[in-house]
């Protein structure tokens, strides 16, 4: 397996809260991604960075903000929570930005909840 | 933009083989892949194919690519219990590079 860890794994929070979910990886993969799982919509890409200090905006990209410090460490912020924000939240890496057949590998996931 | 459906759902009998159905709308992708996320983990690539391959066969799975209908499948065969799982398929986009998924189909194996 790949060696990407995400923290927290569950997080239950109120709406208007902050909430940073951290992805980290041990790969030292250039390309690093945030997507979220929700029932019907298969993955959606959020935001995803091609280096360090370098992010893109993906398909659902409101209300999120991402910040890359560190080529291993991915953070993802939701600045004031929404419920709608509630899903799984699942961390990729990938070596290249273009299609191979290494493509893309994922965390195990945060759940996070917004009541 | 780009475009990958899948059907939700489908059961089959242990032993049996299952088939599961993706169509996507970008001609021009390089890479199809298949993911299997067991229940409260991750997607883990389950196998890929080239767009220049018609069939592509992996110990008991096989993947199907007609170009012409946009249309991949993916075949178990011999379905077993640990395979039941929702199997994503994702497709490569030309453009962006980027994966786009499906909505993920639920595989259920009865014994």
């Amino acid at each position: 397996d790949a060696g990407i860890t995400q923290s927290p794994r569950h997080k239950v929070t109120e709406t208007g809260t902050p909430v940073t979910l951290r992805c980290h990886q041990t790969e030292n993969h250039r390309y690093m991604y945030w997507y979220r799982q929700d029932p019907g919509h298969g993955l959606r890409l959020i935001h995803y960075s091609y280096g360090v200090k370098d992010t893109d905006k993906g398909e659902v990209s409101d209300g999120y903000s991402v910040s890359r410090s560190k080529t291993e460490d991915f953070l993802l912020t939701l600045e004031s929570a929404t419920s709608s924000q509630t899903s799984v939240y699942f961390c990729a890496i990938s070596e290249s930005r273009q299609p191979t057949s290494d493509t893309q590998y994922f965390g195990p996931g945060t759940r996070l909840t917004v009541l | 933009g780009e475009d990958v459906e899948q059907s939700l759902f489908l059961s089959v009998r242990e032993g049996d083989s299952s088939v599961i159905n993706c169509t996507y709308t970008d001609s021009s992708s390089t890479y199809l892949y298949w993911y299997k996320q067991e229940p409260g983990a991750g997607l883990q690539l389950l196998t890929y194919i080239f767009s220049n391959m018609d069939m592509k066969q992996d110990q008991r799975l096989t993947v199907l690519l007609n170009k012409k209908d946009k249309h991949l499948s993916l075949r178990i065969a011999d379905t077993q219990t640990g395979d039941s799982a929702i199997y994503f398929c994702a497709v490569a986009s030309s453009n962006t590079g980027k994966l786009i998924f499906g909505q993920g189909t639920t595989l259920q194996v009865k014994p």
